[in-house]
């Protein structure tokens, strides 16, 4: 069964503390892994999209890696303003359509 | 910069009564996506939708939910006869292509409330 696990649920980090998130999946037909930022009551915002392991894409403080069996989003040097929920899915292929599979999340606060 | 558009943004309905929640898709985009979430809970995929019909639904999208696309702007989806469980965020979203290179741009919810 295609399935995406994040984690950890919730992370508090001071300002300036760097750490990592991560998204561990296991799907038939990977055809991207993806991760948004999404804030309370909000619909998920696009952060970045990754295809191959090894590949790394940077934005601001975040960067993402990926590789055969997880992806990770580090943030570096957060401030309070990048507490959210991020957001993992995987975007799969099976019998020829496809479909998004989201992990549950991990909710993250940065304290001033 | 364009966006997906959700309406409305609360909708408060009443057990049994049929809702009909509404999204403009990106205007160049071509697969449409329904996902849900209960609060507190996980993005759940609903429903895609390409070339006017479903190309894959998910065991959450039983008969009492439907999709239509009436028109070349709108894409729907219409809930029979809601339950209290049917009490969730209800997301939209579209891609330009079903190819690589593609992720889903979400529109902002529309919060459904079933008493």
């Amino acid at each position: 069964e295609d399935q995406v696990t994040q984690s950890p649920e919730a992370l508090r980090l001071q300002e300036g503390e760097s750490s990592s998130l991560n998204c561990s999946y296991t799907v038939s037909g990977l055809r991207g892994l993806f991760w948004y930022r999404q804030d309370p009551g909000k619909g998920p915002e696009f952060l970045f999209t990754l295809y191959s392991a090894g590949e790394e894409k940077e934005k601001e403080r975040l960067k993402a890696t990926l590789t055969k069996k997880e992806s990770f989003l580090h943030i570096t040097a957060p401030k309070p303003e990048d507490s959210a929920t991020y957001l993992c899915a995987v975007r799969a292929i099976t019998s020829g359509t496809y479909k998004y599979i989201f992990g549950t999340g991990t909710r993250l606060k940065v304290l001033a | 910069e364009p966006e997906v558009t959700q309406t409305p943004s609360h909708q408060v309905t009443q057990m049994g009564q049929e809702v009909i929640l509404r999204c403009v898709p990106i205007s160049n985009h071509l697969y449409f996506y329904w996902y849900r979430q209960i609060l507190g809970q996980k993005v759940e995929f609903l429903v895609s939708f390409y070339n006017n019909e479903i190309s894959e639904k998910s065991e959450i999208f039983d008969d009492q939910f439907s999709v239509e696309r009436p028109d070349g702007s709108n894409f729907t989806l219409k809930i029979r006869s809601t339950k209290l469980e049917d009490s969730a965020m209800y997301f939209c979203a579209s891609t330009s292509t079903a190819l690589m290179n593609t992720e889903a741009f979400f529109g902002q919810g529309t919060r459904l409330t079933v008493v």
